[in-house]
């Protein structure tokens, strides 16, 4: 059975990067035609997708954070990764990574890891 | 990409259904039938229970079902039951846009 877990600082400094990796495990991440995602969820307040990856390593921003986001994978590890740069209070959420199996799709979903921007 | 609009809050008493509406533009719910939708318990991570506007993932009730015309998706549960009480999210194939919201209460 497919499972995702997050991890990564729960406490980022203003200005600073934030750095999540999602570790698959059940499956290999790059055995199927799937993207790889991260949605976060600021505290009481809905979903926003950051983006997604396919093992290749062909990526897909939301626009409004292409700027700052950066996603990889790593297939040796079954691992992807999010890196969020400058952030912000704003970027105060709970974050997490997803399968997508078709665009706008996440059938799996790791819990979830708070992450608070704050000195 | 802007946000789908979706009812704040719709409720229903167990037996009954409900319909939760998702309106977008022409450019994005009205030129692909892709929505998807997602539950969400408290503290508990989404859960999809329809991609692609209409198929529902394996494990997800019949009760639930998604349709759409023009600029607007719809979710419709029936035979309402207590569990069914969450926050629902339609998410648009284009940009991958999450709508606001709807928190369903079951009376």
């Amino acid at each position: 059975q497919l499972q995702l877990q997050e991890s990564g600082p729960g406490l980022v400094k203003p200005s600073e990067t934030l750095s999540l990796t999602c570790t698959v495990s059940g499956g290999s991440i790059s055995r199927s035609s799937y993207y790889w995602g991260w949605i976060r969820q600021p505290p009481g307040k809905g979903l926003e997708w950051i983006g997604s990856i396919y093992y290749s390593g062909s990526t897909y921003y939301n626009p409004s954070l292409k700027s700052r986001v950066t996603i990889s994978v790593d297939t040796s590890k079954n691992q992807f990764s999010l890196k969020l740069s400058s952030v912000t209070a704003a970027d105060t959420a709970v974050y997490y990574c997803a399968r997508e199996i078709a665009v706008d799709a996440f059938d799996i979903w790791g819990q979830g890891t708070m992450v608070t921007v704050s000195s | 990409q802007s946000a789908l609009t979706q009812p704040a809050s719709v409720s229903g008493s167990p037996g009954q259904s409900i319909t939760i509406s998702c309106t977008g533009t022409s450019s994005d719910v009205g030129s692909y039938n892709l929505v998807s939708w997602y539950q969400q318990h408290p503290g508990k991570a989404p859960k999809l229970m329809i991609y692609e506007g209409s198929k529902r993932p394996s494990g997800v009730s019949n009760r639930f079902s998604g349709s759409k015309s023009g600029n607007t998706a719809s979710l419709t549960i029936s035979g309402l039951q207590a569990e069914d009480e969450a926050d629902y999210y339609c998410c648009s194939y284009a940009g991958r846009v999450f709508g606001g919201g709807t928190k369903l209460t079951v009376l």
